[in-house]
């Protein structure tokens, strides 16, 4: 059964750093999302992609934060100068349509140093 | 904006047996769809089962199923025959749909109720 896969499964790095999270949705999939999850808080939304563009975003998709689906497969997730408080569980989703079912990956733990 | 509340941290039950989770949320919207997702120790959540708000009939598959109870806003889920490979966290989610004025692409979650099931 096609599955969503996230890259790297746990990434550690420096406080002012520059990560980026990969996730390869499902081949068919047209739309996109992220979700994080800090510890002991709720999973919450952060953007949804389609078109190859941001089609809704939340409030913690500030500047800091940017996607971008550089080929065919992939769908990245970039934070240019991370700070603590965005260690947490990063999720990907995808479905195939805008009411579709979302399709998530098993997250990318972040930790920020 | 919308709410989802799941008020047990923690269920557990005896294999065979039946469990409810429970789930309510808050919104002023007529029409919503409601998920509970199923995320096993280091796994992706996956998609246990969907309600359509319009619809009054209560959704199941196999051995899971809903009591939809839309005055109440409610939505709790059962777990009939529970086996092992059923432990996992369960979350609620709610969505709008995007026609709606409110329209969302956004899965709105619930923290989540970790499902212990014993032998």
């Amino acid at each position: 059964e096609p599955e969503v896969t996230q890259t790297p499964s746990h990434q550690v790095t420096q406080m002012g750093q520059e990560v980026i999270l990969r996730c390869v949705p499902i081949s068919n999939h047209l739309y996109f999302y992220w979700y994080r999850q800090i510890l002991g808080q709720k999973v919450e939304f952060l953007v949804s992609f389609y078109n190859n563009e941001i089609s809704e975003k939340s409030e913690i998709f500030d500047d800091q934060f940017s996607v971008e689906r550089p080929d065919g497969s992939n769908f990245t997730l970039k934070i240019r100068s991370t700070k603590l408080e965005d260690s947490a569980m990063y999720f990907c989703a995808s479905s195939e349509a805008r009411e579709g079912i979302q399709y998530f990956g098993a997250g990318t733990r972040l930790s920020v140093l | 904006a919308q709410t989802v509340t799941q008020s047990q941290p923690e269920m557990s039950v005896q294999e065979a047996e039946t469990v409810t989770l429970s789930c309510t949320y808050d919104t002023s919207e007529s029409d919503y769809y409601l998920f509970w997702y199923k995320q096993p120790p280091s796994r992706q959540m996956i998609l246990v089962i969907r309600q359509e708000a319009y619809k009054q009939q209560n959704a199941t598959e196999n051995r899971f199923s809903v009591n939809f109870q839309k005055a109440a806003k409610s939505f709790s889920l059962k777990i009939s025959d529970s086996q092992l490979g059923d432990a996992a966290m369960y979350f609620c989610a709610y969505r709008s749909p995007w026609f709606s004025q409110g329209g969302s692409e956004k899965l709105v979650f619930g923290k989540g109720t970790k499902l212990t099931v014993n032998p």
